[in-house]
């Protein structure tokens, strides 16, 4: 069975600062990881994905994300947060054909 | 290139009613999603679509839960009777092809139900 953990319910920062949103993840095979971002009163904004090879992954609005086999692990990061980064993230796993599975999502939070 | 559509965005009954959810997936796209998510936690799936034909409804209350999509465009969710448990953000996603796991699903911005 494939399961997602997002280990932090919430995280703060300062805006400028560098953030981490942190997911590991259990499959029995290959793991096709997602991260999205949810806006009060908004639907999921697909951020990135790792499907294979380089193992850092660029995505939207200055997001990455590192894709670590050994560690299970797909963090979410940002250089230089924003105060607009504040919202839920949600990290999802999906493996052959199976449902995407999500995490319960980790609130940020950016002070100005 | 507008994105899934959904409605209404808002919808407040009292248990034992019926409610309806529409959704309108990005034009093309063949694969349709319905996730339910509860307040604090990620979504789950309950239905998908290849077409019109069903993919997975394993997790599908299907004493109370049903949804179709004749035509393989448009889809609706339904819920009859309604229990307060139900009360949830009810998200519908697509995505261009067969529903590989690779694929990035899009989603709307979903209907917010609240059962009294």
């Amino acid at each position: 069975a494939q399961s997602v953990a997002q280990p932090e319910d919430q995280v703060n920062v300062a805006e400028g600062n560098p953030l981490t949103v942190k997911c590991t993840y259990s499959v029995s095979g290959n793991p096709y990881l997602f991260w999205y971002v949810q806006y009060p009163n908004r639907g999921l904004q697909f951020l990135l994905k790792y499907i294979t090879g380089d193992n850092l992954v660029k995505g939207s609005y200055g997001f990455e994300a590192e894709f670590n086999k050994s560690q299970t692990s797909f963090h979410l990061k940002k250089p230089s947060a924003l105060v607009s980064d504040s919202a839920l993230y949600f990290c999802a796993v999906r493996e052959r054909d199976y449902k995407l599975s999500f995490g319960a999502g980790t609130t940020v939070t950016v002070r100005a | 290139e507008a994105g899934v559509a959904q409605s209404p965005r808002y919808k407040i009954i009292e248990k034992r009613q019926s409610v309806a959810f529409w959704c309108n997936p990005i034009s093309g796209h063949a694969t349709l999603y319905w996730y339910q998510q509860i307040l604090g936690q990620g979504p789950k799936l309950l239905i998908q679509f290849q077409n019109n034909g069903v993919v997975d409804d394993s997790q599908l209350p299907k004493d109370r839960f049903s949804a179709e999509r004749l035509k393989g465009v448009d889809s609706t969710l339904k819920i009859q009777p309604a229990k307060l448990e139900d009360s949830a953000v009810y998200l519908c996603a697509s995505n261009p092809t067969s529903g590989r796991p690779q694929e990035t699903q899009y989603f709307g911005p979903g209907t917010r139900l609240l059962v009294l």
